[in-house]
């Protein structure tokens, strides 16, 4: 199976500031990756797709980029609604594995 | 809109066989087009894709689970099932039921979930 490996597991960051979450693919997975946010005692929700199509009705203020074995999930201004959990998913082949997470708080 | 519910047990004990359904509203269960699916959480952890079934009733299932699992789908009701035999504490988690787009693929609709606990 591809391992799916997140850094960091969390981070703290004011209102604001722009942060960046990164995802490694044990093996090539060409853009077959998307990102998902989870907020505490929700359901996950996608926020991008194929590394970088942003899902419809959400903030453009989140971007993904990358390709291969290294993706990145951007957001360029983190507001307090970002409080949540965001993970990454290869789409690229069976089993389908997620990265460990990072959980993103207000500073 | 969509919405998936997931329905069964929240208490089993183990050994037994875990059984939820996820029922469908505001949309055909038989599109052509997605994926209908499983994903689990254990409390305070990670998430983990279970497997997923096609309307045709076709399915993918994660080998890690492969021999316990059964995904099936009544296309009559509009609900797909998840059955996990011999069920253990390890398997007391938030289920999710969900949609996945076949192209491109990702999944674009969840369940509320619902915690199944293992216990005696």
């Amino acid at each position: 199976a591809i391992q799916m490996t997140q850094s960091p597991s969390s981070l703290s960051a004011s209102v604001g500031d722009r942060v960046t979450i990164t995802c490694r693919a044990s093996q090539d997975i060409k853009n077959d990756l998307g990102w998902y946010q989870q907020k505490p005692g929700k359901a996950p929700k996608v926020l991008i797709y194929v590394a970088s199509s942003l899902q419809s009705g959400v903030p453009s203020r989140f971007s993904g980029s990358g390709s291969g074995t290294d993706f990145t999930l951007t957001i360029s201004s983190l507001q307090p609604e970002d409080i949540a959990t965001y993970y990454c998913l290869q789409d690229y082949d069976y089993p389908l594995t997620f990265g460990g997470g990072t959980k993103v708080e207000i500073k | 809109q969509l919405q998936l519910q997931e329905s069964g047990p929240g208490l089993m004990e183990p050994s037994e066989t875990l059984s939820l359904t996820c029922t469908v509203s505001g949309g055909s269960i038989s599109i052509s087009g997605y994926y209908w699916g499983w994903i689990r959480q254990p409390p305070g952890k990670g998430l983990e894709w279970i497997g997923n079934i096609y309307y045709s009733g076709s399915t993918l299932y994660n080998p890690s689970l492969k021999s316990r699992v059964i995904i099936s789908v009544d296309t009559s009701k509009n609900q797909f099932s998840l059955k996990l035999t011999s069920a253990t504490a390890a398997d007391t988690a938030m289920y999710y039921c969900v949609r996945r787009v076949t192209r491109p693929e990702y999944f674009d609709s969840w369940g509320q979930g619902t915690l199944v606990t293992v216990s005696s």
